[in-house]
């Protein structure tokens, strides 16, 4: 059983276009990550919440946490081409010094 | 944040040989991890690199097979040994400076076993 799962999967879209990316699981989460991954480079952290509820906002990126810190969610505004690559994210759970990471989510933003 | 690097970038090694790859960090920092990707896939971790003493490995990984070296704050080695094709995969270390679960990760080794 995966600890958080992350949907969809792949996502595939135009330029333009917007979405959400959303990271579920049944456990609570002292803190989550979004981290994006290009090919051929490390992931790359965009952002952490730690706060139920918590709204964050990175330009076109905006970054929700659950009230009861067991999920979140990624929307895009507008995505663009510079949007492609992997995005993951990773929670803290109490207690815990390891990270917990979602199988991530593939995007593809086609011109 | 922190400035990693990694050796190698990439390398292609024979069945049965072992691969050695370093981990710098541009400052000193406590906690130091290795994990796996396959290509497109989500991160694995391996084991926690604890400087001073032996690394915390997770379930499925084993010192004899992913020796790791944590000689002081700023560098740390992860040895592949005897790999097998099904090591095939990216190795990345990353550092978490602050805690709370903020990582910073190096670019990667990606590793070919023919």
């Amino acid at each position: 059983t995966q600890l958080l799962e992350q949907s969809p999967q792949f996502l595939s879209i135009q330029e333009g276009e917007n979405l959400t990316v959303y990271c579920n699981s049944s456990s609570v989460f002292s803190s989550l990550q979004w981290y994006r991954q290009e090919p051929g480079e490390g992931p790359v952290l965009l952002v952490t919440v730690v706060t139920g509820g918590e709204v964050k906002k990175l330009k076109r990126l905006t970054f929700q946490f659950g009230d009861a810190r067991k999920d979140s969610s990624l929307h895009i505004t507008a995505a663009q081409p510079g949007d492609t690559g992997l995005y993951l994210c990773a929670g803290l759970r109490s207690g815990y010094s390891t990270l917990t990471f979602g199988k991530g989510t593939m995007l593809l933003v086609s011109p | 944040s922190a400035v990693i690097s990694q050796k190698p970038s990439r390398d292609i090694c024979q069945r049965g040989t072992s691969l050695t790859i370093q981990c710098q960090v541009d400052s000193q920092v406590t906690m130091m991890f290795w994990y796996r990707q396959q290509p497109g896939q989500s991160l694995t971790l391996i084991a926690t690199a604890n400087q001073g003493s032996e690394a915390t490995y997770e379930s499925g990984f084993v010192i004899d097979k992913f020796p790791i070296s944590r000689p002081n704050l700023t560098f740390s080695t992860l040895t592949v040994s005897n790999m097998s094709p099904e090591d095939s995969s990216i190795y990345l270390c990353s550092v978490e400076p602050l805690g709370g679960g903020e990582q910073y990760f190096g670019p990667g080794t990606r590793l070919t076993v023919t």
